[in-house]
């Protein structure tokens, strides 16, 4: 199974701050399978990225994914109030569907 | 707009059965791969099973292979997710999801709860 590892596993950052999530994969996956997920508390995970960089439609422009290879990063340009919660990495390349562990994203 | 809503969740013994199913809504079903994806209290996500548009492939996570079984009707728009044999580590909250034809899944359920506990 391709493992993915996220860094950090959670952060403290203040609104309006330029946050970056990092998931590395256990081996190479194309761009096309790399999807980026945001859950908050007591509700459903929510696509926000596919094909590493492709905003799902409705997701702020604020959000942007990149990578290649083994190494995949979400950046949020500047933090707001509704991005606070859990946000996953997932490779779709080869069954089964792995997320990464999660990093929680909490207001300093 | 696209509904996805999950039932047959509830409190079983170890050793159990549980039949969970997604009612879906507001688009093509029978033109979508769909999925099953846990999260334990606490925990992170853990992707379960997969089928695809026609019923005839499904893949499993190790954890679940040879105790659940994901079927699907597409006349009544619907999926479903047998869980045999129930441990402890089964617990927690079961989402069903869309696949989209980008490889991800865009729409998910808003989850149902299991709980394996004697």
């Amino acid at each position: 199974d391709i493992q993915m590892t996220q860094s950090p596993s959670s952060l403290s950052a203040s609104f309006g701050d330029r946050v970056n999530i990092i998931c590395r994969a256990s081996q190479t996956i194309t761009t096309r399978h790399v999807n980026w997920f945001h859950q908050k508390a007591g509700e459903a995970p929510k696509l926000l990225v596919y094909y590493t960089s492709t905003l799902h439609k409705g997701v702020p422009s604020r959000f942007s994914g990149s990578g290649s290879g083994t190494e995949f990063t979400l950046t949020i340009s500047a933090l707001q109030p509704e991005d606070l919660g859990v946000f996953y990495c997932q490779q779709s390349f080869t069954p089964p569907w792995t997320f990464g562990q999660g990093t929680n994203v909490e207001v300093k | 707009e696209v509904q996805l809503v999950e039932s047959g969740g509830g409190l079983v013994h170890p050793g159990g059965s549980l039949r969970l199913s997604c009612a879906t809504s507001g688009f093509t079903f029978n033109l979508y791969w769909m999925h099953w994806v846990r999260q334990a209290p606490g925990k992170g996500l853990e992707w379960v099973s997969r089928i695809n548009n026609e019923g005839t492939a499904a893949t499993y996570a190790k954890s679940v292979e040879g105790r659940f079984t994901i079927s699907r009707d597409n006349a009544r728009n619907t999926v479903e997710l047998q869980m045999n044999g129930l441990r402890g580590e089964d617990t927690g909250i079961y989402y069903c999801a869309r696949e989209s034809v980008y490889r991800s899944t865009d729409h998910w359920g808003q989850g149902i709860p299991v709980i394996v506990s004697s």
